[in-house]
């Protein structure tokens, strides 16, 4: 079976610094790949999708850029972390056309 | 307007109740549907897909109608556990996943 795996769980970063986050997809090959965002109280923001290695598709200009170096690793970065970067980052998968599967989160904090 | 259309909520029911959301998108193209739950700083869990003939899981009914681009989810004998937010998406077409806003409902004893 397929599974998503997301980490960290918990961040807390300074205004300014770099950022590094890390999904990996597990039994399938070639997924859809999306990382999404949710500031507090609000609904999911689509950031970054990508439909294979090097393609990546950016929703929404912004400070933060995505990689997908291997098949199944999608790689959120930034060089620079503002506040308003603070919310919860999400990974998720998915077969074409189908439903999303979620990995399990990454709260990030900038202060 | 918003691709997709939430009720803000939030819901505030009593143990038992029947809640009713509702949904609308924007896209006519859009190709499939789906309820997600969330619970809070918890990622989003697929409740059910929803189809044009309607579909029924346990207390859980979802129901689409395509004509007025309408999506909706029917909760039965509300529980306390059913208190989460619950997300309204729609599959624009290959790639892009849409979601709502989300409707906070509340279920209390």
């Amino acid at each position: 079976s397929q599974t998503i795996h997301q980490w960290p769980a918990t961040l807390v970063q300074p205004v300014g610094s770099p950022l590094s986050l890390e999904c990996t997809v597990e039994g399938t090959s070639n997924p859809n790949l999306y990382w999404y965002r949710q500031a507090a109280g609000r609904g999911l923001q689509l950031l970054f999708y990508s439909v294979g290695i090097g393609q990546i598709s950016s929703e929404v200009p912004q400070n933060l850029s995505a990689s997908r170096p291997q098949d199944r690793q999608f790689i959120l970065s930034s060089k620079k972390l503002l506040l308003s970067d603070s919310g919860f980052y999400l990974c998720a998968w998915k077969p074409f056309n189908e439903k999303l599967f979620f990995g399990s989160g990454t709260q990030l904090s900038v202060l | 307007r918003k691709e997709v259309e939430q009720d803000p909520g939030p819901f505030n029911v009593p143990e038992g109740a029947t809640v009713a959301f509702n949904c609308t998108y924007s896209n006519s193209a859009s190709q499939s549907f789906f309820w997600y739950r969330q619970d809070c700083r918890k990622e989003p869990k697929l409740l059910m897909s929803v189809y044009s003939s309607g579909n029924e899981d346990g207390r859980f009914t979802a129901q689409l109608n395509r004509a007025s681009q309408y999506i909706s989810l029917l909760i039965r004998d509300s529980k306390l556990s059913d208190s989460a937010t619950y997300l309204c998406v729609v599959n624009t077409g290959g790639f892009k996943t849409i979601f709502g806003a989300g409707t906070r409902l509340f279920v209390k004893a």
